[in-house]
């Protein structure tokens, strides 16, 4: 079935040291998400890619890095991660006409030790 | 960014319509109100989303006020498998912010 897919499910990785989490999917969707997702919180939306174009909310910290090489899949690099970054991190893709909405993924939970 | 207040949590019985509130007063004209739902430990699945007019699908129905300052997801025979978090977002230039969802329980 055509879906959004995260890799890995579950990351742990140390205080400071970089960690990529990974998505892709097979639906040929333009635009795709990153969120952050605490615990008991709702997702927050980190930035998107629009084809190429990248938007990211003006509060997303500088440590949160994406990039897009193709439109099958997009990565989140987190250079430096802090104990305050561990959470489930949240892939979503949708077409330009939001039509039949966001596809999400089933999330990476990352763990800081 | 339109905001959206949702009833922290809501309590349903098994087989039982439930009426999910979301009350959205600084939508624009252009967006588009979008409902999901999340489950324990997945991501969000999409429900539903409308313009201006009701809406439904195999999943729910969305009534849109007249003036779409807010919406209901309608759930007609709630389950268990209903049981989840419920948001609702007005989206604009595929740009979907979460509020802090209605956490359904479905009771037998």
């Amino acid at each position: 079935d055509a879906m959004v897919i995260q890799n890995p499910r579950y990351q742990v990785t140390q205080f400071g040291k970089p960690v990529t989490l990974s998505c892709s999917q097979t639906l040929n969707h333009n635009v795709m998400y990153w969120y952050q997702q605490k615990s008991s919180q709702a997702p927050k939306l980190l930035f998107h890619y629009y084809d190429k174009d990248f938007n990211n909310e003006a509060d997303t910290p500088d440590n949160f890095q994406s990039r897009r090489p193709n439109t099958s899949f997009c990565f989140l690099d987190i250079r430096s991660p802090g104990l305050g970054d561990a959470a489930m991190y949240l892939c979503a893709t949708s077409t330009r006409r939001l039509s039949p909405g966001y596809t999400f993924g089933s999330g990476t939970r990352l763990t800081v030790v | 960014d339109a905001k959206t207040t949702q009833p922290n949590s809501m309590e349903s019985n098994e087989e039982e319509p439930v009426h999910l509130p979301c009350n959205h007063s600084t939508i624009s004209g252009t967006d588009y109100i979008h409902w999901y739902r999340q489950l324990p430990s997945q991501g969000p699945e999409y429900v539903i989303h409308g313009l201006t007019s009701n809406v439904n699908n195999r999943m729910a129905s969305l009534a849109i006020a007249e003036d779409r300052k807010s919406s209901t997801l309608i759930l007609h025979r709630a389950t268990l498998r209903d049981a989840a978090v419920y948001y609702c977002s007005p989206v604009r230039n595929n740009d979907m912010r979460f509020g802090a969802g209605t956490r359904l329980t479905v009771k037998p």
